[in-house]
Protein backbone atom coordinates (compact mmCIF):
# COMPACT_ATOMS: atom_id res chain seq x y z
CA UNK A 1 0.00 0.00 0.00
CA UNK A 2 2.09 3.17 -1.42
CA UNK A 3 2.02 6.36 0.12
CA UNK A 4 3.66 9.56 2.13
CA UNK A 5 3.03 9.60 5.71
CA UNK A 6 3.44 12.44 7.75
CA UNK A 7 4.42 12.64 11.43
CA UNK A 8 2.95 13.66 14.27
CA UNK A 9 -0.31 14.35 12.86
CA UNK A 10 -0.14 17.76 15.61
CA UNK A 11 3.52 19.37 17.03
CA UNK A 12 3.65 21.72 19.86
CA UNK A 13 6.93 24.04 20.02
CA UNK A 14 7.70 25.80 22.87
CA UNK A 15 9.78 29.00 22.49
CA UNK A 16 13.21 28.29 21.59
CA UNK A 17 12.89 24.86 20.58
CA UNK A 18 14.02 22.78 17.25
CA UNK A 19 11.31 20.64 16.22
CA UNK A 20 11.41 17.76 13.02
CA UNK A 21 8.84 16.92 10.69
CA UNK A 22 9.06 13.42 9.50
CA UNK A 23 8.07 12.68 6.02
CA UNK A 24 8.16 9.35 4.63
CA UNK A 25 7.03 7.60 0.79
CA UNK A 26 7.62 4.10 -0.40
CA UNK A 27 6.55 5.27 -3.54
CA UNK A 28 10.48 5.18 -4.89
CA UNK A 29 9.50 8.85 -5.83
CA UNK A 30 12.99 10.97 -6.44
CA UNK A 31 11.94 14.16 -5.29
CA UNK A 32 10.41 15.26 -2.49
CA UNK A 33 9.32 18.89 -1.39
CA UNK A 34 7.80 20.69 1.67
CA UNK A 35 5.27 23.41 1.50
CA UNK A 36 3.72 25.48 4.37
CA UNK A 37 0.00 26.71 4.62
CA UNK A 38 -1.33 29.15 6.20
CA UNK A 39 -5.28 30.01 6.32
CA UNK A 40 -6.53 31.83 3.71
CA UNK A 41 -3.11 31.53 1.47
CA UNK A 42 -1.69 29.16 -0.93
CA UNK A 43 0.75 26.37 -0.46
CA UNK A 44 4.47 28.10 -0.30
CA UNK A 45 7.35 26.16 -0.99
CA UNK A 46 10.21 25.65 1.84
CA UNK A 47 12.86 23.25 0.46
CA UNK A 48 12.94 20.42 -2.09
CA UNK A 49 15.09 17.64 -3.16
CA UNK A 50 15.18 15.94 -6.85
CA UNK A 51 17.67 13.63 -5.67
CA UNK A 52 19.21 11.68 -2.10
CA UNK A 53 22.04 13.74 -0.63
CA UNK A 54 20.90 17.14 -2.32
CA UNK A 55 18.30 19.86 -1.91
CA UNK A 56 17.55 23.51 -2.74
CA UNK A 57 15.83 26.14 -0.83
CA UNK A 58 12.57 27.22 -1.73
CA UNK A 59 10.52 30.06 -1.58
CA UNK A 60 10.53 30.59 2.31
CA UNK A 61 13.61 28.76 3.24
CA UNK A 62 14.73 30.96 6.40
CA UNK A 63 14.59 29.52 9.61
CA UNK A 64 13.99 25.65 8.27
CA UNK A 65 16.57 23.06 7.38
CA UNK A 66 16.18 19.67 5.46
CA UNK A 67 18.29 16.64 4.97
CA UNK A 68 18.17 13.88 2.53
CA UNK A 69 20.23 11.04 3.54
CA UNK A 70 17.56 8.43 1.99
CA UNK A 71 15.69 8.54 -0.93
CA UNK A 72 12.22 7.83 0.89
CA UNK A 73 12.82 10.21 4.06
CA UNK A 74 12.73 13.88 4.13
CA UNK A 75 13.07 15.19 7.57
CA UNK A 76 12.20 19.27 7.87
CA UNK A 77 13.58 20.89 11.09
CA UNK A 78 11.64 23.71 12.13
CA UNK A 79 14.71 25.81 14.24
CA UNK A 80 14.03 28.65 16.67
CA UNK A 81 15.08 31.39 13.88
CA UNK A 82 11.55 30.26 12.19
CA UNK A 83 9.57 33.07 14.48
CA UNK A 84 6.34 32.56 13.24
CA UNK A 85 6.47 28.45 13.03
CA UNK A 86 2.34 27.49 13.46
CA UNK A 87 1.00 26.85 10.32
CA UNK A 88 0.27 23.45 8.36
CA UNK A 89 2.90 21.78 6.88
CA UNK A 90 2.72 19.44 3.55
CA UNK A 91 5.30 16.73 2.14
CA UNK A 92 5.03 15.84 -1.25
CA UNK A 93 6.82 13.60 -3.24
CA UNK A 94 7.26 12.29 -7.44
CA UNK A 95 8.70 10.92 -9.87
CA UNK A 96 11.75 13.00 -11.95
CA UNK A 97 11.72 11.41 -15.34
CA UNK A 98 12.07 14.43 -17.45
CA UNK A 99 9.14 15.23 -20.44
CA UNK A 100 6.08 14.00 -19.12
CA UNK A 101 4.12 14.77 -16.74
CA UNK A 102 5.05 14.34 -12.80
CA UNK A 103 1.99 14.66 -10.36
CA UNK A 104 3.17 15.91 -7.29
CA UNK A 105 1.92 13.37 -4.21
CA UNK A 106 0.40 14.87 -0.89
CA UNK A 107 1.32 13.67 2.72
CA UNK A 108 -1.86 13.90 5.26
CA UNK A 109 0.08 17.20 6.97
CA UNK A 110 1.38 17.77 10.39
CA UNK A 111 -0.11 20.80 12.07
CA UNK A 112 2.47 22.51 14.19
CA UNK A 113 1.35 25.13 17.35
CA UNK A 114 3.79 27.25 19.12
CA UNK A 115 2.82 27.30 22.81
CA UNK B 1 6.97 36.89 -11.24
CA UNK B 2 4.71 33.94 -10.88
CA UNK B 3 1.36 34.39 -9.09
CA UNK B 4 -1.74 32.37 -9.16
CA UNK B 5 -5.18 33.47 -8.01
CA UNK B 6 -8.61 32.31 -7.17
CA UNK B 7 -11.53 33.46 -5.21
CA UNK B 8 -11.79 32.51 -2.07
CA UNK B 9 -15.13 31.36 -1.58
CA UNK B 10 -18.58 29.53 -3.90
CA UNK B 11 -21.85 28.64 -1.99
CA UNK B 12 -23.83 26.28 -4.81
CA UNK B 13 -26.93 24.02 -3.84
CA UNK B 14 -26.91 20.59 -4.25
CA UNK B 15 -27.25 19.05 -8.29
CA UNK B 16 -26.11 22.28 -9.11
CA UNK B 17 -23.00 23.06 -11.64
CA UNK B 18 -20.04 24.89 -9.58
CA UNK B 19 -17.42 26.36 -11.76
CA UNK B 20 -14.17 27.71 -9.83
CA UNK B 21 -11.97 29.97 -11.47
CA UNK B 22 -8.21 30.88 -11.77
CA UNK B 23 -5.78 33.00 -13.12
CA UNK B 24 -1.81 32.75 -13.73
CA UNK B 25 0.23 35.25 -14.88
CA UNK B 26 3.45 32.61 -16.24
CA UNK B 27 2.83 31.94 -19.61
CA UNK B 28 5.68 29.36 -19.40
CA UNK B 29 3.54 26.94 -17.63
CA UNK B 30 3.78 23.50 -18.90
CA UNK B 31 0.94 22.12 -16.81
CA UNK B 32 -1.84 23.35 -14.83
CA UNK B 33 -3.55 21.38 -11.96
CA UNK B 34 -6.54 20.82 -10.05
CA UNK B 35 -6.44 20.12 -6.13
CA UNK B 36 -8.98 18.85 -3.70
CA UNK B 37 -8.38 19.46 0.09
CA UNK B 38 -10.70 18.14 2.65
CA UNK B 39 -10.85 19.67 6.32
CA UNK B 40 -7.68 18.95 7.95
CA UNK B 41 -5.90 16.33 5.38
CA UNK B 42 -3.15 16.93 2.53
CA UNK B 43 -3.94 17.65 -1.14
CA UNK B 44 -5.52 15.16 -3.73
CA UNK B 45 -5.20 15.51 -7.62
CA UNK B 46 -8.40 15.70 -9.30
CA UNK B 47 -7.26 16.32 -12.67
CA UNK B 48 -4.46 18.28 -14.74
CA UNK B 49 -4.22 19.91 -18.11
CA UNK B 50 -1.53 20.37 -20.70
CA UNK B 51 -0.92 23.78 -21.78
CA UNK B 52 -1.69 23.02 -24.98
CA UNK B 53 -5.14 21.85 -24.78
CA UNK B 54 -7.96 23.88 -24.36
CA UNK B 55 -10.49 21.54 -22.52
CA UNK B 56 -10.17 18.38 -20.92
CA UNK B 57 -13.22 16.23 -19.54
CA UNK B 58 -13.22 13.71 -16.53
CA UNK B 59 -16.13 12.36 -15.41
CA UNK B 60 -18.13 15.10 -13.43
CA UNK B 61 -15.29 17.47 -14.07
CA UNK B 62 -14.56 19.60 -16.89
CA UNK B 63 -11.32 21.72 -16.81
CA UNK B 64 -11.29 24.75 -19.58
CA UNK B 65 -8.21 26.22 -20.63
CA UNK B 66 -8.35 29.88 -21.64
CA UNK B 67 -4.34 30.31 -22.62
CA UNK B 68 -4.44 33.64 -24.32
CA UNK B 69 -6.29 35.07 -20.77
CA UNK B 70 -4.27 33.16 -18.85
CA UNK B 71 -7.33 31.36 -17.34
CA UNK B 72 -8.31 28.15 -15.95
CA UNK B 73 -11.79 27.07 -14.52
CA UNK B 74 -12.69 23.50 -13.27
CA UNK B 75 -16.41 23.08 -13.46
CA UNK B 76 -18.11 20.13 -11.86
CA UNK B 77 -21.83 18.88 -12.61
CA UNK B 78 -24.12 17.61 -10.26
CA UNK B 79 -22.22 18.69 -7.09
CA UNK B 80 -22.56 16.61 -3.60
CA UNK B 81 -22.51 17.71 -0.74
CA UNK B 82 -18.69 15.60 -0.58
CA UNK B 83 -17.52 18.18 -2.55
CA UNK B 84 -17.64 20.16 -0.27
CA UNK B 85 -13.55 21.18 0.15
CA UNK B 86 -11.03 23.79 -0.18
CA UNK B 87 -9.86 23.62 -4.34
CA UNK B 88 -6.50 24.56 -5.41
CA UNK B 89 -5.32 25.48 -8.97
CA UNK B 90 -1.21 24.88 -9.14
CA UNK B 91 0.76 25.74 -12.47
CA UNK B 92 3.92 24.01 -13.24
CA UNK B 93 6.45 26.22 -14.15
CA UNK B 94 8.19 23.50 -15.97
CA UNK B 95 11.97 22.76 -15.77
CA UNK B 96 13.47 19.75 -14.33
CA UNK B 97 12.31 20.89 -10.63
CA UNK B 98 8.70 20.33 -11.19
CA UNK B 99 8.02 23.57 -9.17
CA UNK B 100 4.26 24.43 -8.84
CA UNK B 101 3.03 27.45 -7.54
CA UNK B 102 -0.23 26.96 -6.24
CA UNK B 103 -3.17 29.90 -5.95
CA UNK B 104 -4.79 30.56 -2.68
CA UNK B 105 -7.48 28.00 -2.62
CA UNK B 106 -11.54 28.33 -3.43
CA UNK B 107 -13.24 27.11 -0.51
CA UNK B 108 -16.66 25.39 -2.32
CA UNK B 109 -19.69 24.93 0.03
CA UNK B 110 -22.42 22.62 -0.84
CA UNK B 111 -25.59 23.59 0.35
CA UNK B 112 -27.88 20.59 0.63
Amino acid sequence: DGGITQSPKYLFRKEGQNVTLSCEQNLNHDAMYWYRQDPGQGLRLIYYSQIVNDFQKGDIAEGYSVSREKKESFPLTVTSAQKNPTAFYLCASTRTSGGAVETQYFGPGTRLLVL
Amino acid sequence: GEDVEQSLFLSVREGDSSVINCTYTDSSSTYLYWYKQEPGAGLQLLTYIFSNMDMKQDQRLTVLLNKKDKHLSLRIADTQTGDSAIYFCAESIGGATNKLIFGTGTLLAVQP
